[in-house]
């Protein structure tokens, strides 16, 4: 069982352009979890989706950032007009029930010039 | 919202020593996990331990839901064992998400 699988690895963007992180959760899990390390820091919860569905994006920045979790196809976390404070790790993680172990990728790597 | 502490924030060992670190949270919850963020970033599951205790190799784990805590044992440690070790904690239900501590910065010297 392939376990959760995050591309790009490694991102770089120029200030101003769109980002987008691609993560495809384990098999038979539903439940998708985006969450942000910034430098020398712990991991900040960014949003929760189930399929084609938002469950919370309380820690998502209100602007630039979007989520999306289709019917078909990878989970989405999309970042428009990136900014150098955006250079971070990008972790998704996925579980088969909403309190049930949650499982990571290995993240993307934004960097920002 | 629930509150994650870890301590201690930096520790440095022997190789061969062992080492307990400590977690607490500040209400109820029905997912806590270890994990262990090796030198290239990649986030390692250690334990699912909401309550009891659970034994892996070299680790242990325990979390005592009623006090609110929960403690990582890693025994005999290896150079391998360096790394930040994280506590998360989950409310469940809408709040899936899982609210992480600062981390314990774990150093072992050959």
């Amino acid at each position: 069982n392939a376990g959760v699988m995050q591309n790009p690895r490694h991102l770089v963007r120029r200030r101003g352009q769109e980002a987008r992180l691609r993560c495809s959760p384990m098999k038979g899990h539903s439940h998708v979890y985006w969450y942000r390390q910034l430098p020398e820091e712990g991991l900040k919860f960014m949003v929760y989706l189930q399929k084609e569905n938002i469950i919370d994006e309380s820690g998502m920045p209100k602007e630039r950032f979007s989520a999306e979790f289709p019917k078909e196809g990878p989970s989405i976390l999309r970042i428009q007009q990136v900014v150098r404070g955006d250079s971070a790790a990008y972790f998704c993680a996925s579980s088969p029930t909403s309190d049930g172990e949650q499982f990571f990728g290995p993240g993307t790597r934004l960097t920002v010039l | 919202g629930i509150q994650v502490e870890q301590s201690p924030p930096d520790l440095i060992l022997q190789e061969g020593a062992n080492s307990t670190l400590r977690c607490n949270f500040s209400d109820s919850v029905n997912n806590l996990q270890w994990f262990h963020q090796n030198p290239w970033g990649q986030l390692i599951n250690l334990f699912y331990i909401p309550s009891g205790t659970k034994q892996n190799g070299r680790l242990s784990a325990t979390t005592v839901a009623t006090e609110r805590y929960s403690l990582l044992y890693i025994s005999s440690s290896q150079t391998t064992d360096s790394g930040v070790y994280f506590c998360a904690v989950g409310g469940g239900g809408s709040q899936g998400n899982l609210i992480f501590g600062k981390g314990t910065k774990l150093s072992v010297k050959p």
